[in-house]
């Protein structure tokens, strides 16, 4: 089945604790993206990345960290969690090919509580 | 850059009434777009896209959406709810030159009996 896989699904940490969120997709999708969901604020982008080792910053990067060694793996990483960054995480992928766009697809979400 | 504002935070509906869904967005250059839809608990799922053609485009599970170049918006309507339909539902928009998609605030559609 084709899918985008977070991990976890839930996670409560504590201030300062460094913590990865993985996510990976069996598509050979090119493209990746990391959103936060926020009440009345949508979805933001955190990262993308074009391909492999191509990655940059969408609107809110400032705390996260992320890479992309692999085409299947984008994992965000928070080196040192703050509270306000307590939030419902999607990864997405989709599909380059020429200037079409077919969408994105999201995996499950994480939702993450840092106290 | 490009935005996406959508007019109605909460659309309470009635089983069986129609709906509709408003969005507008801006944006400098040529765009795709597209609405999500997020069930309780779950990841979003692409409702329906507009790429190019024909400016009505339609979903299998009965909502359509209508591209409005002159008035920059691309509203969601279905004629007749159901009680599954309840969800959040979102707009989102991409340039057609690159792939960041940018997302309206949602709206929360609640369908009572």
């Amino acid at each position: 089945e084709a899918q985008v896989t977070q991990n976890p699904r839930y996670l409560i940490t504590v201030t300062g604790k460094k913590l990865t969120v993985t996510c990976s997709q069996n598509m050979n999708h090119e493209y990746m993206s990391w959103y936060r969901q926020d009440p009345g604020l949508g979805l933001r982008q955190i990262y993308y990345s074009m391909n492999v080792e191509v990655t940059d910053k969408g609107d809110v990067p400032e705390g996260y960290k992320v890479s992309r060694k692999e085409k299947r793996n984008f994992p965000l990483i928070l080196e040192s969690p703050s509270p306000n960054q307590t939030s419902l995480y999607f990864c997405a992928s989709s599909l380059s090919r020429g200037r079409l766009n077919y969408g994105y697809t999201f995996g499950s979400g994480t939702r993450l509580t840092v106290v | 850059a490009q935005s996406v504002t959508q007019l109605d935070s909460q659309v309470p509906v009635f089983e069986e009434a129609p709906v509709e869904l408003r969005c507008n967005y801006s944006s400098s250059v040529s765009v795709y777009l597209f609405w999500y839809v997020q069930y309780p608990n779950q990841g979003l799922q692409l409702l329906l896209k507009y790429l190019s053609g024909s400016t009505l485009v339609k979903s299998i599970n009965g909502f359509e959406a209508e591209f409005n170049k002159s008035q920059t918006s691309f509203h969601l309507r279905k004629p007749s709810v159901h009680i599954s339909d309840t969800a959040e539902y979102f707009c989102a928009v991409t340039p057609t030159n690159d792939y960041k998609l940018s997302f309206g605030a949602g709206t929360t559609v609640t369908v009572r009996a």
